[in-house]
Order: structure tokens, then sequence, then C-alpha cells
């Protein structure tokens, strides 16, 4: 079974503070992708970062830097310097891949870390 | 901005009404799913349509039924509907052969009273 979780259920922090979001998935296929979304209040989900289960290559993009280690199955996001624009709710997911007549990419979602940034 | 619509934005709806959701896919993408998201909780699949037809379903009664038109527009439709299904729903659209680079739309928020 997949399974997403992000332990963190809120997080505050005041401006110009890195701050790390947790995940830790479950999953019985060798072969997977792992995605953090974003949620502004808004409620459209925007998508951050995509990383398949090969990949363990760790990067920074910006202010965004991701960790991803299958030896403990987690993939943790890290945004340095944080900025009250970054307030959110983080989504980690999970998809595997596919497999003739399975679902295209079907998304298993965590229930989410809500960031607070106080200026 | 991803291209892909969803209407209306806003609904109430009171329980054992029936409701149907649009989404309008980003051009070209064949690939379309729907997922529900219940307030302080990630999004839950509820299918996907492919080429017009289901591709798979998540755990949802077969009141929450779907279509997929030749234009790859997209209907979510409920019928029966009950309080618990109060959420936010959420179409993305995709290419079969890219079909980890997903597009969401702005949702949909309903209200069942």
């Amino acid at each position: 079974a997949q399974k997403v979780t992000q332990a963190q259920t809120e997080i505050s922090v005041v401006e110009k503070e890195d701050v790390t979001l947790d995940c830790v998935y479950e999953t019985r296929d060798t072969t997977y992708y792992l995605f953090w979304y974003k949620q502004p209040p808004s409620g459209e989900l925007v998508f951050l970062i995509r990383r398949n289960s090969f990949d363990e290559q760790n990067e920074i993009s910006g202010r965004y830097s991701w960790n991803f280690q299958k030896s403990t199955s987690s993939f943790n996001f890290t945004i340095t310097a944080s900025q009250v624009v970054d307030s959110a709710v983080y989504f980690c997911a999970l998809s595997e891949a596919y497999r003739g007549g399975s679902t295209l990419g079907r998304l298993y979602f965590g229930r989410g870390t809500q960031l607070t940034v106080w200026p | 901005e991803t291209g892909v619509t969803q209407s209306p934005t806003h609904l109430i709806k009171t329980r054992g009404q029936q409701v149907t959701l649009r989404c309008s896919s980003q051009s070209g993408h064949n690939t379309v799913s729907w997922y529900q998201q219940a307030l302080g909780q990630g999004p839950q699949f509820i299918f996907q349509y492919y080429r017009e037809e289901e591709n798979g379903r998540g755990n949802f009664p077969p009141r929450f039924s779907g279509l997929q038109f030749p234009n790859y527009s997209s209907e979510l439709n409920v019928n029966a509907l009950e309080l618990d299904d109060s959420a936010l729903y959420l179409c993305a659209s995709s290419l079969e052969d890219r079909y980890n680079e997903q597009f969401f739309g702005p949702g949909t928020r309903l209200t069942v009273l």
C-alpha cells in the first residue's frame, strides 16, 4: 500500500528563518515518484518539484532545497530565508510508475503541513 | 496559471441533491484525474479518465461518476449529496506519456447543507 506521512501539522517561523518540512513515504514499488506541492489560500495546487526513485541527488533551487533519502523513505523540503509569501499548506505526494492497464500517475498525498511565516 | 479551468468556483447544495462540476483540461491533455480535498486533509483520488474511458477509481461510492468528452473536458457528477461531500474538488490534466506532469485547476468548493 502507498502512504505518505507528514507528521508536522503546523509550523510557524519568523521571516528569514530556515524551515524544513518532513515527509515519510511507504510503497512496495521500486520505481516511484515523489512530489512537493504548495497550496496557497486560493486553493490551487502549485507544483514545486518531482523526483523519481532512481534520482537521489539532492538539489537546491533558489531558496528551496530537497533531501531525498531512500534508506529512510524520506523526502524533506527546506525553505531558506523564509518569506511571508511562503505561507501556505505544503503537500508531499507519491505516485507509482505506470504499468500496463494501471492508472496514469495517481497521486497519494499526505495531510499537508500549514506553514505560517510571520513578518 | 496552469491552463486548467474549473467551474463553478463555489457551489452550495442541500443534502440529497445532485451536482455537476466541470473541468477544462490544458490543450491536448487526454488524461484527467479528479480529487476530493476535505477541510484540513490532503487530496484524495476519486477517478481518472483517459481517452473518454474511466481508467482507475479510488475508494468512492458509485454515486460519484464522471465523463470525459472528445475535446477532453470532463465532468464530475455526484448524486444524493451528503454533508461529508463538502470539500474542494480538484481536477488535474496531463498527457498520457507525461503522466507525472499533472496540472491542477483552481478547484470547485462544494458546500452541502
